[in-house]
């Protein structure tokens, strides 16, 4: 399977806003029953952030970001987003992407490389 | 949310020696399809963690059969029948049984 490719992250102030990608393949993209983002804050564990259903649409959000961050996708670029607005100083963490199937074809999460988000004055 | 406890913290391990990892869940990761809704994964420094057991108990491709996941319901263990030098990191157990994925909060394996 191809690995999900991350871009955007970087140094930001706080209340400021950043983009984050994660690109897939046609045939990986479509095969997903949801993807998430999670991140991992410096010297800490993992900690969901957002998920996003492909049957349904369904969005979910962790209490810390929610009406902050928002999750979605581009079809026809196989591309999730994280959208994610009025940066906090505690957002600052690595940020993955990950996607997964559902059921019996479930075969675990498959993570990008992870992205860096500072918040930062 | 479901809560999910590791234990150790922290595993100092002997090369060839076993090894293994507790994970307990707040609730049932067992589905009504009867699959365990449990994932382990190793994260090495600076790298995203790599699965190594979904489903409780199934190997992922590439991943050492020395490695193995058993368990049910809310009790789960990672063991390694004999430690290499590459499988030091943090292990992590994961939950997908619902929303929100949550993680325990890792197992710090190192030689």
């Amino acid at each position: 399977e191809e690995p999900l490719l991350q871009s955007g992250g970087g140094l930001v102030q706080p209340g400021g806003s950043l983009r984050l990608s994660c690109a897939a393949s046609r045939f990986t993209f479509s095969s997903f029953y949801a993807m998430s983002w999670i991140r991992q804050a410096p010297g800490k564990g993992l900690q969901w952030v957002s998920t996003l259903t492909f049957d349904a649409g369904v969005t979910y959000y962790a209490d810390s970001v929610k009406g902050r961050f928002t999750i979605s996708r581009d079809n026809s670029e196989n591309t999730l987003y994280l959208q994610m607005n009025n940066l906090r100083a505690e957002d600052t963490a690595v940020h993955y992407c990950v996607g997964y199937r559902y059921g019996a074809s479930y075969r675990g999460l498959s993570w990008g490389q992870g992205t860096l988000v500072t918040v930062s004055s | 949310d479901i809560v999910m406890t590791q234990s150790p913290l922290s595993l100092p391990v002997t090369p060839g020696e076993p090894a293994s990892i507790s994970c307990k869940a707040s609730q049932s990761l067992l589905h009504s399809n009867g699959y365990n809704c449990l994932d382990w994964y190793l994260q090495r420094p600076g790298q995203s963690p790599q699965l190594l057991i979904y489903l409780g108990s199934n190997r992922a491709s590439g991943v050492p059969d020395r490695f193995s996941g058993s368990g049910s319901g809310t009790d789960f263990t990672l063991k390694i029948s004999r430690v290499e030098a590459e499988d030091v990191g943090v292990y992590y157990c994961m939950q997908v049984r619902q929303t929100p994925l949550t993680f325990g909060g890792g197992t710090k394996v190192e030689i």
